[in-house]
């Protein structure tokens, strides 16, 4: 079946970086692009960036540029997405989603495979 | 601060109706595609309908979605004490550049 399998729970340090991974199996991974959604407890969703897992172009949402980045290894199927200058905002549950479907290049904004969340705290 | 706004809350009693409205704009709903999701307490989000009111497999024809303009909504008929959770609308916004999701509305069942 799909799915996206993402690495464990982290603790980091205000200032240290992360960098979480997701891994893909049951379909063509180089075929859809990746999302990056965080969730800060008790919050509402909010969209990081995406990659185009083939080519390994991305687009980041503005609040993230400079700290964000997101790469791939295409011979293990598996997304990353690493963020520095870590403050305790940052604190949240970060998912990866694969686009619903692409055509002609383009991917929807629909997402239809979600990993199950990495919890990441950000404290001193 | 979301670009997209849906009502805080809605609730119904089981087996009743109840729809949730995402406003937007013309660069976000009014020219792009609408999904929904549902998130369960403590789960991932699940995707409910995309591109407006197409429902993947799975999904049951309880859930409806439609748009209108700069406004989408969402509808939930028969209502479940399974179907309480938090409900994202979410699009493309290109003058941001950027997928935008809405402020999340918790649905309860009385």
């Amino acid at each position: 079946q799909v799915q996206l399998v993402q690495s464990g729970a982290e603790v980091k340090k205000p200032g240290a970086s992360m960098k979480v991974s997701c891994k893909a199996s049951g379909y063509t991974f180089t075929s859809y692009d990746i999302n990056w959604v965080r969730q800060a407890t008790g919050q509402g969703l909010e969209w990081m960036g995406w990659m185009n897992p083939n080519s390994g172009n991305t687009g980041y949402a503005q609040k993230f540029q400079g700290r964000v980045t997101m790469t791939r290894n295409t011979s293990i199927s598996t997304a990353y997405m690493e963020l520095s200058s870590l403050r305790s905002e940052d604190t949240a549950v970060y998912y990866c989603a694969k686009a619903r479907y692409c055509t002609g290049g383009t991917c929807s904004s629909s997402m239809d495979v979600w990993g199950k969340g990495t919890t990441v705290t950000v404290s001193s | 601060q979301s670009v997209l706004t849906q009502p805080p809350s809605v609730s119904a009693a089981p087996g009743q109706k109840v729809t949730i409205s995402c406003s937007g704009s013309s660069s976000n709903i009014g020219n792009n595609y609408v999904s929904w999701y549902q998130q369960l307490p403590g789960t991932a989000p699940k995707l409910l309908i995309y591109d407006n009111n197409k429902r993947p497999s799975g999904i049951p024809d309880r859930f409806s979605g439609s748009k209108s303009g700069t406004s989408a909504t969402l509808g939930i008929t028969g209502l479940q004490t399974g179907d309480e959770a938090d409900y994202y609308c979410g699009t493309w916004d290109s003058s941001l550049s950027a997928r935008v999701f809405g402020t999340g509305t918790k649905v309860t069942v009385l």
